[in-house]
């Protein structure tokens, strides 16, 4: 079963260019979360979401519940932005976390 | 500083001998939990924790231990380790179920 999915699974990009990460997800939600994790390991939450759309720095993450999908994009990618990007949901019926497989994002100098 | 810590950060045993990692968090966060991540599957949840005394199982709790005896502790307990829990775990805690978690740094376990 799973219930996060995200596309794509891998992404290599020129620096500079403008990056989009999708996740779906199939249960009701009270809140989505997009997690960073660069090579070495460190897992590091960058939104939660319930609704909307959130802005930090070069990062915007939205969401649409009613169609139960999130996108992460990245403005004027850089080579440091280089990493695993994972999607996560908080079920609104029980207290689990589930998990997207991830997206790994290469950008290229 | 507000941080996650797990003990050990590497650790290579043999098939049946006991293992502990712990975690300690000093944010004052009422839910932790385990995860475990591995190639191709991504992170799953292996226990969670709502506050002391309350624990409960995750997606893959089997072979596996907790407890949370302390708010800031939540060890995770391997009672007889084997091939297959070979994989890298993290500890996280948040202020609440489904808030922002905030992870440890990681534990590579391999079992021979």
């Amino acid at each position: 079963k799973n219930e996060v999915e995200q596309s794509p699974q891998n992404l290599t990009a020129q620096e500079g260019e403008f990056i989009t990460i999708n996740c779906s997800y199939s249960v009701g939600i009270s809140a989505l979360h997009w997690l960073q994790q660069h090579p070495g390991g460190g897992i590091v939450s960058l939104f939660m979401l319930s609704s909307g759309k959130k802005k930090h720095g070069r990062l915007i993450a939205t969401i649409n519940i009613q169609e139960k999908h999130s996108s992460l994009h990245i403005t004027a990618s850089h080579p440091r932005d280089s990493a695993v990007y994972i999607c996560a949901v908080s079920p609104n019926t029980g207290n689990q976390f589930y998990f997207g497989t991830g997206t790994s994002l290469t950008v290229i100098p | 500083e507000a941080q996650v810590t797990q003990n050990p950060r590497y650790l290579i045993t043999v098939t049946g001998k006991k293992l502990t990692v712990t975690c300690s968090q000093n944010m004052n966060h009422e839910y932790m939990s385990w995860y475990r991540q591995d190639p191709g599957l991504g992170l799953r949840q292996i226990y969670y924790s709502m506050n002391v005394e309350v624990t409960d199982k995750g997606d893959v709790p089997e072979g596996y231990k907790v407890s949370r005896k302390e708010k800031r502790n939540f060890p995770l307990i391997l009672e007889s380790p084997s091939p297959n829990q070979t994989s890298l775990y993290f500890c996280a805690s948040s202020p609440f179920a489904g808030g922002t978690q905030y992870f440890g740094p990681g534990t590579r376990l391999t079992v021979l």
